[in-house]
């Protein structure tokens, strides 16, 4: 089973450079969302979806844009890289997450971006 | 608001001794709690969930929760540490943020493994 498969595992951008991050589970999976990583900062939420053309905003989504055309596909698109947006990034997956009925998440490999 | 607070960023323990890793969590209801390993340069991994159907919960790799409402606390346990524990460990808690249920995260404490 591939799970989570995220693309590229490495990415480094110029300063006011675009680009999308790639993110497919293989698992039909309703719910699939973006994380941050920073050092000592745990995970923060970029973008969630519930569902396929549903989107909605997390803890930290300015400077990102996310589509759901699909339920496999979840891009992330930095639309004018800055600095601050170097970190790692995480895709992740899950059946449901809910009150009462929140499920395990699945996570890809992680992308992990520099920008000069 | 909820919360999840892990009390420490590091913890270094020698092999073959104990493991805790702490976490506390503020919720107005009964939570849903996990617990999330990440080796380094790597993804993230489920290590045991609380659904309330047990307070004591056990996980992969010989780790176990326990679940104290009256302490809100959800400590993260193994009797005896391996090198291949080594890793940072997330507490996760589910609530409600901006009026919405999403998971909340620990800030995470690495585990230190010494030989």
């Amino acid at each position: 089973n591939a799970g989570v498969t995220q693309t590229p595992k490495f990415q480094v951008l110029k300063t006011g450079q675009s680009m999308t991050l790639q993110c497919a589970q293989d698992m039909n999976h309703e719910y699939m969302s973006w994380y941050r990583q920073d050092p000592g900062m745990g995970l923060r939420l970029i973008h969630y979806s519930v569902g396929a053309g549903i989107t909605d905003q997390g803890e930290v989504p300015n400077g990102y844009n996310v589509s759901r055309s699909t339920t496999e596909d979840f891009p992330l698109r930095l639309l004018s890289a800055a600095p601050s947006q170097t970190s790692v990034y995480f895709c992740a997956s899950s059946y449901s997450i809910g009150t009462g009925n929140t499920g395990e998440l699945f996570f890809g490999e992680g992308s992990r971006l520099t920008v000069l | 608001a909820q919360s999840v607070t892990q009390l420490d960023s590091h913890v270094s323990v020698s092999e073959g001794t104990p493991v805790l890793l702490r976490c506390n969590y503020s919720s107005s209801y009964s939570p849903s709690l996990f617990w999330y390993v990440q080796h380094p340069n790597k993804g993230l991994q489920l290590l045991l969930k609380y659904t309330s159907a047990a307070t004591l919960v056990k996980g992969i790799n010989g780790f176990e929760a326990e679940f104290k409402k009256s302490e809100t606390s959800f400590h993260l346990t193994k009797p005896s540490a391996h090198m291949s524990d080594a890793a940072e460990y997330f507490c996760v808690g589910g609530g409600i943020l901006d009026s919405n249920y999403q998971l909340i995260w620990g800030a995470g404490t690495k585990l230190i493994i010494k030989p």
